[in-house]
């Protein structure tokens, strides 16, 4: 059974720019969660998915959006992209009717502004 | 709140045992988890326990949770050097899992 698959696995992109990274979970699995990992911020939740509806959102800006097809699949864009930006953005993804059940991990996507 | 703690790093000798600990917050958590974290890689779900268990144990490792004082281990036996990481533990909040802020774990040969 193939993991959690996102791509790309590095960017670097300059301040302003947009980016979209993309998230394949686990087959079979309906939810699809991303968390942004900084080193002083540590694993902050962005947002999730779960059956193309967006079920929850953290505290971050609205240039932070996402969405979900109808194969499970996500993609986050960050929008008018900022220095603070730079992190490796996870994804996970769950079978996850309820929150109370395990989550995988992708690699995760390492984006760099510059 | 929603800190989860964690001591940011531990050292140990290689075949020596590690103990990795957490201080959690939420006691309606129903699973409680340990993440492995590599360098350049994303997180690895090793193990978790549900919240009316006191223990479980899963060949090396061994998760230890006293829900009165909300505390959470992690043990790891015969430690070795690929197990050099940070590990994350976590809890199920509301709509997501909270992480703390992780441990390194250095293992000297």
């Amino acid at each position: 059974k193939a993991g959690v698959t996102q791509t790309p696995r590095y960017l670097i992109k300059t301040r302003g720019q947009q980016v979209t990274l993309s998230c394949s979970p686990i087959s079979g699995h309906r939810s699809v969660s991303w968390y942004q990992q900084t080193p002083g911020q540590g694993l902050q939740f962005l947002f999730e998915y779960f059956s193309e509806t967006q079920r929850n959102k953290g505290n971050f800006p609205g240039r932070f959006s996402g969405r979900q097809f109808s194969n499970s699949r996500s993609e986050m864009n960050v929008s008018t992209l900022e220095l603070g930006d730079s992190a490796l953005y996870l994804c996970a993804s769950s079978w996850g009717r309820t929150y109370n059940t395990e989550a995988f991990f992708g690699q995760g996507t390492r984006l760099t502004v510059v | 709140g929603e800190d989860v703690e964690q001591s940011l790093f531990l050292s140990v000798r290689e075949g020596d045992s590690s103990v990795i600990n957490c201080t959690y917050t939420d006691s309606s958590s129903t699973y409680l988890y340990w993440y492995k974290q590599e360098p350049g890689a994303g997180l690895q779900l090793l193990t978790y326990i549900f919240s009316n268990m006191d223990m479980k144990q899963d060949q090396r490792l061994t998760v230890l949770l006293n829900k009165k004082d909300k505390h959470l281990s992690l043990r790891i036996a015969d430690t070795q050097t690929g197990d050099s990481a940070i590990y994350f533990c976590a809890e199920t909040g509301t709509y997501k899992y909270i992480f703390g802020t992780g441990t390194r774990l250095k293992v000297l040969a």
